[in-house]
């Protein structure tokens, strides 16, 4: 099982350049989210998904922008990358609409914007 | 605003004693817990949860113990071995959003 799939591994941005980080599930979850991770502050949610066609803010969602076209998919784009973007960015899913079960995680996601 | 915290960053234990990692929550409406556990360089994986109508749930070698009154909760590794060495997160949920706390580094000395 592939589980929550998260690709690039690892980038390396300058500071005003846009990319998108790609998340894809295989487990038919209506919910999916984006978290980050930095030192000292645990996870924080940026945005979130209930189902396709459906997104909503998380806890610090500036600079980020998100869609659901498909159930299996959750992009995250970031259109001016700022230094304050570098971190850990971790796409998590789970069966339940309301994050009520199990977050399945990916890899994760290493962006630093130089 | 809504936090979860953790009373202790770094926790260090003996191969084979109970390791207890605890964990404040904020917001009394909060209605579903969970424990996460993150290794180096992975994501994090779950551990166990709780549902706020419960006090105590058990796991495989984990016991989570939740005290509504003081917005409390805690994670029990019985026979703590080197492979739980981590970072465990809990999380809380309030209005269908799940808000981790900052993780506590477990290290175990063999």
């Amino acid at each position: 099982n592939a589980g929550v799939t998260q690709t690039p591994k690892f980038q390396v941005l300058k500071t005003g350049q846009s990319m998108t980080l790609q998340c894809a599930q295989d487990m038919n979850h209506e919910y999916m989210s984006w978290y980050r991770q930095d030192p000292g502050m645990g996870l924080r949610l940026i945005h979130y998904s209930v189902g396709a066609g459906i997104t909503d803010q998380g806890e610090v969602p500036n600079g980020y922008n998100v869609s659901r076209s498909t159930t299996e998919d959750f992009p995250l784009r970031l259109l001016s990358a700022a230094p304050s973007q570098t971190s850990v960015y971790f796409c998590a899913s789970s069966y339940a609409t309301s994050a009520a079960g199990e977050l399945f995680f990916g890899e994760g996601s290493r962006l630093t914007v130089l | 605003g809504e936090s979860v915290g953790l009373h202790l960053p770094t926790l260090s234990v003996q191969e084979g004693d109970n390791s207890i990692i605890n964990c404040a929550y904020s917001n009394s409406a909060s209605d579903y817990f969970i424990w996460y556990k993150q290794e180096s360089g992975k994501g994090p994986q779950f551990i166990i949860d709780i549902r706020s109508n419960m006090d105590k749930r058990q796991g495989q070698r984990v016991t989570v113990l939740l005290n509504k009154t003081v917005k409390h909760l805690s994670l029990q590794i019985a026979a703590t071995q080197p492979g739980d060495s981590a970072v465990y997160f809990c999380a809380s949920r309030v209005g269908g959003k799940l808000i981790f706390g900052q993780g506590t580094e477990l290290s175990v000395k063999p």
